[in-house]
């Protein structure tokens, strides 16, 4: 069974720091992997999907990674402001109805 | 565009109620989603659409049933609620089996 792994559960990081976020995951057959972000009470903002055969995607500061083989992905976030403080879960697809396995997420804080 | 939208946002119910929480999406997708979020859980699967007319069983199906009459409405029903399905409930949707899903704002349901 897929296991997605998301450490540390929580960063606090002072503002202008880059933001190293890590997800892995144990079976490398997927189909792609999204990152999101989670504010406190409120649903899930898609950030990033990567596709399998994709080795990273790039959004304005931020920058996903995917190593399939190696099982992992990380989540760069360039110069952080306080506004990126929020929880970023990681997904992967592992069959091909698109079900999502979900990582348990990165608390993140920046401080002023 | 409204985007996916959640009804109720907050309910209680008592251990043996029933009730149905309704997601809607103007954004003609094809697959739509019902997770569960729980503390140290992360969000799993509960069921899933595939097209109007079509359900599926996720991770945790048990306690629930959904119902996808209409292509932009997928319903998620508790016939005789539990403590245990106490939760944040999302749903989600996605054009296709492997691209980004956008999600809704969530109902946060107590049972007691």
């Amino acid at each position: 069974k897929q296991e997605v792994t998301q450490i540390p559960a929580a960063l606090s990081v002072p503002e202008g720091e880059n933001l190293v976020l890590n997800c892995s995951f144990t079976d490398s057959a997927i189909y792609n992997l999204q990152w999101f972000r989670q504010d406190p009470g409120k649903g899930l903002t898609s950030l990033l999907l990567i596709q399998s055969s994709q080795r990273e995607q790039t959004s304005g500061r931020l920058n996903a990674s995917l190593d399939k083989s190696s099982g992992r992905s990380t989540l760069y976030i360039a110069a952080s402001q306080p506004g990126d403080s929020a929880t970023y879960l990681c997904a992967v697809t592992t069959d091909s109805w698109g079900k999502l396995q979900f990582g348990a997420g990165t608390q993140v804080v920046v401080t002023p | 565009n409204a985007g996916v939208t959640q009804t109720p946002k907050f309910r209680v119910l008592k251990t043996g109620q029933s009730m149905t929480l309704l997601c809607a999406q103007d954004m003609n997708h094809e697959y739509m989603y019902w997770y569960r979020q729980d503390p140290g859980m992360g969000l799993r699967l509960i069921h899933y659409s595939v097209g109007e007319g079509t359900t599926a069983k996720g991770e945790v199906p048990d306690g629930y049933n959904v119902s996808r009459l209409k292509k932009q409405n997928f319903l998620l029903g508790l016939e005789s609620a539990a403590p245990s399905q106490t939760s944040v409930y999302f749903c989600a949707s996605s054009r296709g089996q492997q691209e980004t899903q956008y999600f809704g704002p969530g109902t946060r349901l107590l049972v007691l």
